[in-house]
C-alpha cells in the first residue's frame, strides 16, 4: 500500500497570505495525485487532479506541482472561504490512499 | 449538474449487515467507474472498494475482503455497497463517488453499537 504524508499538519495564516501545503507518497505514483478540501460537516471537493490540473470551477489561487514522490499545493491569497482540512491522494495503485490531512486555520 | 445521492445509512449491531446505495444523474454513468470511500467520526478518508465500468472488476480494501461487496445496475444508474458482518471499526460515513473521487455524494452515515 502506498503512504502518503502530509506536512504541516497545521497551518496557521492570515486571510490575504499564500499557503503552501506539502504531500509525500512513499514510493512514485506519477503524477496520480489529487487534492481536495474538506469544510467540517461537508463532502471533499476535488480541486486539482494530475497533480496541477484544476477541476472545473476551481479558482485560479488553487494551483498543484510535482510528480514522483514529492507534491505541493499553494493557495496564493487566502479567502475566509479556504480554511478547511485539505488532503492528497494517489491514485496510481489500490487500494488509493489519502494523506492524514492539513488543516489551514485563522491565524 | 452532477449528482450522487446515497441511502440506506443507519444503526445496525455488530455481526449485522447493511446495503448502501448511491444514485447518480448529470453525467453518463456507463462511462466511469465508481468508488467508495468512508470517514469514520474526526479522522481521514479510506478509499473501501471501487468498480469498473461494466462492474467486472471490483476491488476492495484489505479491511473489508470477504465482508462487503460493491456492485452497479447501470440501466439505473446506481452502485450499491453490501455490507456484512459489521463491527465498530466500520462506523463512519460513506461516500459514493466519480472515479477516484471528481465528485461526490453526500454521504450516508452508518453506525455500528450494541
Amino acid at each position: 500500500e502506498i503512504v502518503m504524508t502530509q506536512s504541516p499538519a497545521t497551518l496557521s495564516v492570515s486571510p490575504g497570505e499564500r499557503a503552501t501545503l506539502s504531500c509525500r507518497a512513499s514510493q512514485y505514483i506519477s503524477t496520480h495525485l489529487a487534492w481536495y478540501q474538506q469544510i467540517p460537516g461537508q463532502a471533499p471537493r476535488l480541486l486539482i487532479n494530475g497533480a496541477s490540473a484544476r477541476a472545473t470551477g476551481i479558482p485560479a489561487r488553487f494551483s498543484g506541482s510535482g510528480s514522483g514522490t514529492e507534491f505541493t499545493l499553494t493557495i496564493s491569497s487566502l479567502q475566509s472561504e479556504d480554511f478547511a482540512i485539505y488532503y492528497c491522494q494517489q491514485y496510481d495503485d489500490w487500494p488509493f490512499t489519502f494523506g492524514p490531512g492539513t488543516k489551514v486555520d485563522i491565524k | 449538474e452532477v449528482q450522487l445521492v446515497e441511502s440506506g445509512g443507519g444503526l445496525v449491531q455488530p455481526g449485522g449487515s447493511l446495503r448502501l446505495s448511491c444514485v447518480v444523474s448529470g453525467f453518463s454513468f456507463t462511462t466511469y467507474w465508481m468508488t467508495w470511500v468512508r470517514q469514520a467520526p474526526g479522522k481521514g478518508l479510506e478509499c473501501v472498494a471501487k468498480i469498473n465500468q461494466d462492474g467486472s472488476q471490483k476491488h476492495y480494501v484489505d479491511s473489508v475482503v470477504g465482508r462487503f461487496i460493491i456492485s452497479r445496475d447501470n440501466a439505473k444508474n446506481s452502485v450499491f455497497l453490501q455490507m456484512n458482518s459489521l463491527g465498530v471499526e466500520d462506523t463512519a460515513v460513506y461516500y459514493c463517488a466519480r472515479a477516484q473521487g471528481v465528485d461526490w455524494g453526500q454521504g450516508t452515515l452508518v453506525s455500528v453499537s450494541s
